[in-house]
């Protein structure tokens, strides 16, 4: 299984919601991040877990929590977003930093 | 502030052209680069990983090449076809993590 899902495939959420992002891999990888794209830019770096433990959080601002509960999961939990949030959230996952990055379809936010 | 830039944004061809662009990184703290290819309503899929100075990689009718002393990589296509049409990213691997900065990608569209 080379597949990295992520759950819900879209979102649209109000300011004042609480909301999660969920995504999976059986691939055995040990590694999960989290990307935000916005249309015609480059995905950004949110958060990277390795073995389970925050490896990188590229100054992301704290109304976005991940959550690693096991080796195959990642969540991100939404908080007081802004509508400037909005855009396509990325989950992938890799064996290691060296190798290539599998990636889910994504999940389209949209904050009102 | 570690820029990755992707030339052209994108690129219109007829089926059976031959066609390649450019990805520009930073020529320090350099790991791996990365190409993926993303086409619409997917997730991005890698097509190589590159790490050594004048690496050349082929699958198919798609190589590239990689610089890293001038901080440069290029994919080329042979023989475009309909089948290619996707955006094409590059991904700069920092050493010492899982830190990766990605280009906003070349966009090919190949007419039949």
């Amino acid at each position: 299984d080379t597949e990295v899902t992520q759950t819900p495939k879209h979102l649209v959420m109000g300011m004042t919601n609480k909301k999660s992002l969920k995504c999976e891999q059986h691939m055995g990888h040990r590694a999960m991040y989290w990307y935000k794209q916005k249309a015609k830019k480059p995905p950004e770096l949110m958060f990277v877990y390795s073995y389970e433990k925050l490896s990188i959080n590229e100054s992301v601002p704290s109304r976005f929590s991940p959550e690693c509960p096991n080796s195959s999961l990642l969540n991100l939990h939404l908080h007081a977003l802004q509508p400037e949030d909005s855009a396509l959230y990325l989950c992938a996952s890799s064996q290691d930093n060296y190798n290539e990055q599998f990636f889910g379809p994504g999940t389209r936010l949209t904050v009102l | 502030i570690l820029n990755v830039e992707q030339s052209p944004q994108s690129l219109h061809v007829q089926e059976g052209d031959s066609t390649n662009f450019t990805c520009s990184f930073p020529s320090s703290n350099f790991y791996a680069l990365h190409w993926y290819r993303w086409e619409t309503a997917k997730s991005p899929e890698a097509l190589f990983v590159m790490t050594l100075n004048g690496d050349e990689k082929k699958k198919g009718r798609i190589s590239a090449t990689l610089n890293t002393k001038e901080g440069y990589s290029y994919l080329y296509i042979k023989g475009s076809q309909p089948e290619d049409s996707a955006t094409y990213l590059c991904a700069f691997r920092l050493s010492g993590g899982f830190k990766t900065i990605f280009g906003a990608g070349t966009r090919l569209f190949v007419k039949a």
